[in-house]
């Protein structure tokens, strides 16, 4: 089974802008794989923030938004809240069996 | 209001089974592809199995192949998993979660322990 990766932890400061990446051990990630992006926050169920590379969810706010970039799915935050502070998980399709990445543990400080 | 409510978790023996249930509410819940996730607590999420919409099609993560089934009863607007061959390292919170187009919809989780 493929192994998703993705950094364990990232720091950015309130407003600020900051990337976490998503890489596939099988190759580049494309939009073949359809890569999702969920939210979770301690002591609560995960939710979805992008769909299928870059399609936001009706409660994602604009600040979110998803891309392909140097052969990762991308999820970049511009303007950080405090809210946003949580872990971040991507999630991979290799034809019909799902993979999660290990998770990103946001920092805003 | 839309709502998916786990229920069967509980504490079972190395070997056991267990199934658990899912109940839709709110939502059209056919058109929905449905996954079960998993949660060790303090770790990752780890993607369990899906089913399609019409129970047709399923899929396993290779580390409960063989011991889990995922099915569905689209007229109880329910979702299942059951679960056999229950080992310690199956302990987790199971979440189940929907998928269609860009809309989801996900539970609060149900805890399973197994354990001697």
């Amino acid at each position: 089974q493929a192994v998703v990766t993705q950094e364990p932890s990232l720091t950015v400061s309130p407003g600020g802008t900051v990337t976490l990446t998503c890489a596939s051990s099988t190759g580049a990630v494309t939009s073949g794989l359809y890569p999702y992006w969920f939210q979770q926050r301690p002591g609560q169920a995960p939710r979805t923030l992008l769909y299928e590379t870059n399609n936001r969810d009706s409660w994602t706010p604009a600040r979110f938004s998803g891309s392909l970039l140097g052969g990762k799915a991308a999820l970049t935050l511009s303007g950080a809240q405090p809210e946003d502070e949580a872990e971040y998980y991507c999630f991979l399709s290799y034809a019909g069996t799902w993979v999660f990445g290990g998770g990103t543990k946001l920092t805003v400080l | 209001e839309v709502q998916l409510l786990e229920s069967g978790g509980g504490l079972v023996q190395p070997g056991g089974s267990l199934r658990l249930s899912c109940a839709a509410s709110g939502f059209t819940f056919s058109n929905y592809w449905m996954h079960w996730v998993r949660q060790v607590p303090g770790k990752g999420l780890v993607w369990v199995s899906r089913i399609n919409r019409d129970g047709s099609s399923t899929t396993y993560a290779d580390s409960v192949k063989g011991r889990f089934t995922i099915s569905r009863d689209n007229a109880k607007n329910t979702v299942y998993l059951q679960m056999n061959g229950l080992r310690v390292e199956d302990t987790a919170m199971y979440f189940c979660a929907g998928f269609y187009g860009t809309t989801s919809f996900w539970g609060q989780g149900t805890l399973v322990s197994v354990a001697s």
